[in-house]
């Protein structure tokens, strides 16, 4: 299955920008590239995803670079909220099909400081 | 919003017994999923659901394991005769359609402890 590489832990002061990278090397043509994140003691929670184009919702944006191999997550301001394991993950085509089961590595931890 | 919920929020059992974990997914919903953390690791996937059926599963769902959506709003994880290891956090998840270009929704989870 196609992975990801990740920081594992990154800090951010409050208030300022945030941009999270996420390696995947070997993106095929048809995989999503979605970000979840979790707060302490919560389940996962979806951010963002994309196929090619960057993408902007009201939590975040997340910019492709043009090859795929990589992506960045982007938090415009980071809140103490914002304080979560950050997980990029791919969705194939071939593995769980239009399940789009979530494999989930190991993450990057952002800290953010008031 | 609606939202997934879970029941309940810790289950502590003896080892050997047999457990029930409870989900209600968001009403609109057609793709379920269970997910566990045992603490300290990584979230992992243990199956899917669709259509009444299992679409997939991950190693860790073996025979131990079953998932049922017996009514029109339920969707339960049974774990036959629990081990010391299946003690982790149990999400469930709900999406609306096949999630590779949609989001999950997770439940706040239930954590299973067995003693």
């Amino acid at each position: 299955d196609a992975k990801t590489t990740q920081p594992n832990s990154m800090e951010s002061n409050e208030e300022e920008p945030v941009h999270l990278p996420c390696n995947h090397s070997t993106i095929s043509g048809t995989d999503y590239i979605h970000w979840y994140r979790q707060l302490p003691s919560q389940g996962p929670e979806y951010v963002i995803h994309g196929l090619t184009s960057n993408v902007n919702n009201r939590m975040a944006s997340l910019a492709i670079a043009e090859d795929r191999k990589s992506s960045t997550l982007i938090l415009h301001r980071a809140t103490l909220r914002d304080a979560a394991v950050y997980y990029c993950i791919l969705i194939e085509r071939g593995y769980g099909g239009s399940q789009g089961n979530l494999i989930f590595g190991k993450g990057t931890k952002l800290s953010v400081k008031p | 919003e609606p939202e997934v919920t879970q029941t309940p929020s810790h289950q502590v059992t003896q080892m050997g017994q047999e457990v029930i974990l409870r989900c209600v997914p968001i009403s609109n919903h057609l793709y379920f999923y269970w997910y566990r953390q045992i603490l300290g690791q990584k979230v992992e996937f243990l199956v899917s659901f669709y259509n009444n059926e299992i679409s997939e599963k991950s190693e860790i769902f073996d025979d131990q394991f079953s998932v049922e959506r017996p009514d029109g709003s339920n969707f339960t994880l049974k774990i036959r005769s629990t081990k010391l290891e299946d003690s982790a956090m149990y999400f469930c998840a709900s999406s609306e359609r096949g999630a590779r270009n949609n989001e999950q929704f997770f439940g706040p989870g239930t954590r299973l402890t067995v003693l």
